[in-house]
């Protein structure tokens, strides 16, 4: 079974621009969650989505926002790129969304802001 | 007081030794804490996970163990092996469905 998948691998943007990241989750989980880590650091929480609707935000301004289609494939938009949003962007699905399911998590986007 | 704190930055061990990390919170609320293991290039993968009405969890060469007066927990990797050369997150559950909150990671070296 396919794991988690993310597109594009990696992506260079310039300050002010913005971009659209999107993630697959694995086959039957119905929930994504969308984290941010930034080298060395841990994961950050920007978003949970669960059957299409949001289920929970993080500490993020609003000019990351996000969605999940029928198929429970998602999207994060991130608009008026600065250099701070250079991190590498996770996306995780569980079957639920209770929190004690486990989150499998995808190889990540690499995104770059210049 | 939403944070985990996470401790050693960074820890080398030679083949064979048990590393410990170790991880603590404050928020009492915290009922779930996951480990995660993260090679380059690769999202976080849970390794074991444990509830507080436990103190000790065991799976293969990872154990957890729990001090909730203490509010802390940590990470045991016996008879350690090259191959677990990671970063190593504990982490903790936000309050909210699918909010996980991280520490800030331990990268081990396995010195063969």
């Amino acid at each position: 079974d396919a794991g988690v998948t993310q597109s594009p691998t990696h992506l260079i943007k310039t300050r002010g621009q913005q971009v659209t990241l999107r993630c697959s989750p694995i086959s039957g989980h119905k929930s994504v969650s969308w984290y941010q880590q930034v080298l060395g650091q841990g994961p950050q929480f920007i978003f949970q989505y669960y059957e299409k609707e949001e289920r929970g935000r993080g500490n993020f301004p609003d000019r990351f926002s996000a969605r999940q289609f029928p198929n429970y494939s998602s999207e994060l938009n991130v608009n008026a790129l600065l250099l701070g949003d250079s991190a590498l962007y996770l996306c995780a699905s569980s079957l639920e969304a209770v929190w004690t399911d486990t989150q499998y998590f995808g190889p990540g986007t690499r995104l770059t802001v210049l | 007081q939403q944070q985990v704190k996470q401790s050693p930055q960074s820890l080398i061990v030679q083949k064979g030794g048990i590393p410990i990390i170790n991880c603590a919170y404050e928020n009492t609320a915290f009922d779930y804490f996951p480990w995660y293991q993260q090679f380059p290039g690769k999202g976080p993968a849970l390794l074991i996970a444990i509830r507080p009405d436990v103190s000790e969890k065991k799976e293969g060469r990872f154990t957890i163990s729990f001090n909730k007066s203490a509010k802390q927990f940590s990470l045991h990797i016996m008879d350690s092996q090259p191959g677990d050369s990671a970063t190593y997150f504990c982490a903790a559950d936000g309050g909210s469905q699918g909010n996980l909150i991280f520490g800030k990671g331990t990268k081990l070296s396995v010195k063969p």
